[in-house]
């Protein structure tokens, strides 16, 4: 079945390192990608999205690369700071259902100053 | 625009008791879904609705009944509550095939 596998946490970093979030998936068809961020205290929000293979997805400095071949979406970004602290989600929507998602067990990331 | 609110916030239950979780949206979605999370489990599908007196079974149904009367709200039911449903729930719409919009959540736990 459609699955999502995610880098295990916990990730502990110093303000502005390298950050690099491991996805990789299970899926029938193209699926679509997304990473979601939840803050502290929130809940889920939408951070980036590819939706076709070689897609690029950025917000906020993060970016993920769909990658059909390898079937990854890793997540990264330059330079981290103490506010990018919270717990990111990698998810997968196939193309049947009724706009599911499938979401990975989640990488809590806290960036130390 | 509030977006997607969910009531309660926090609730305790004894094991047996019933409850009904409320969820809210204004964005005039035509889908809702709710998920159950657990630690170590990410986000699983509990049910979901595809349009007003419409729903469907997601991943882990059981023990949960689900109602969508109105566009706007999304309400799931807990019967006779389990410690097993001892969770943190969540709410989410969207427009069909496109972003979903996530509430601030619902801590249960069941004693």
């Amino acid at each position: 079945g459609d699955s999502v596998t995610q880098m295990e946490g916990p990730v502990t970093l110093s303000e502005e390192a390298f950050l690099t979030i491991n996805c990789t998936y299970t899926a029938t068809g193209y699926p679509s990608l997304f990473w979601y961020v939840q803050y502290p205290g929130e809940g889920l929000q939408l951070l980036l999205k590819a939706t076709k293979a070689d897609d690029k997805g950025s917000n906020k400095g993060f970016e993920a690369t769909y990658r059909k071949e390898t079937t990854s979406f890793h997540l990264e970004k330059g330079s981290v700071q103490v506010s990018d602290s919270a717990v990111y989600f990698c998810a997968l929507r196939t193309q049947t259902g009724a706009n599911n998602l499938f979401f990975g067990t989640g990488t809590r990331l806290t960036v130390i100053p | 625009n509030a977006g997607v609110t969910q009531t309660p916030k926090f609730r305790v239950l004894k094991t047996g008791q019933s409850m009904t979780l409320l969820c809210a949206q204004d964005m005039n979605h035509e889908y809702m879904y709710w998920y159950r999370q657990d630690p170590g489990m990410g986000l699983r599908l509990i049910h979901y609705s595809v349009g007003e007196g419409t729903t469907a079974k997601g991943e882990v149904p059981d023990g949960y009944n689900v109602s969508r009367l109105k566009k706007q709200n999304f309400l799931l039911g807990l019967e006779s509550a389990a410690p097993s449903q001892t969770s943190v729930y969540f709410c989410a719409s969207s427009p069909p095939w496109d972003t979903q919009y996530f509430g601030p959540g619902t801590r249960l736990t069941v004693l």
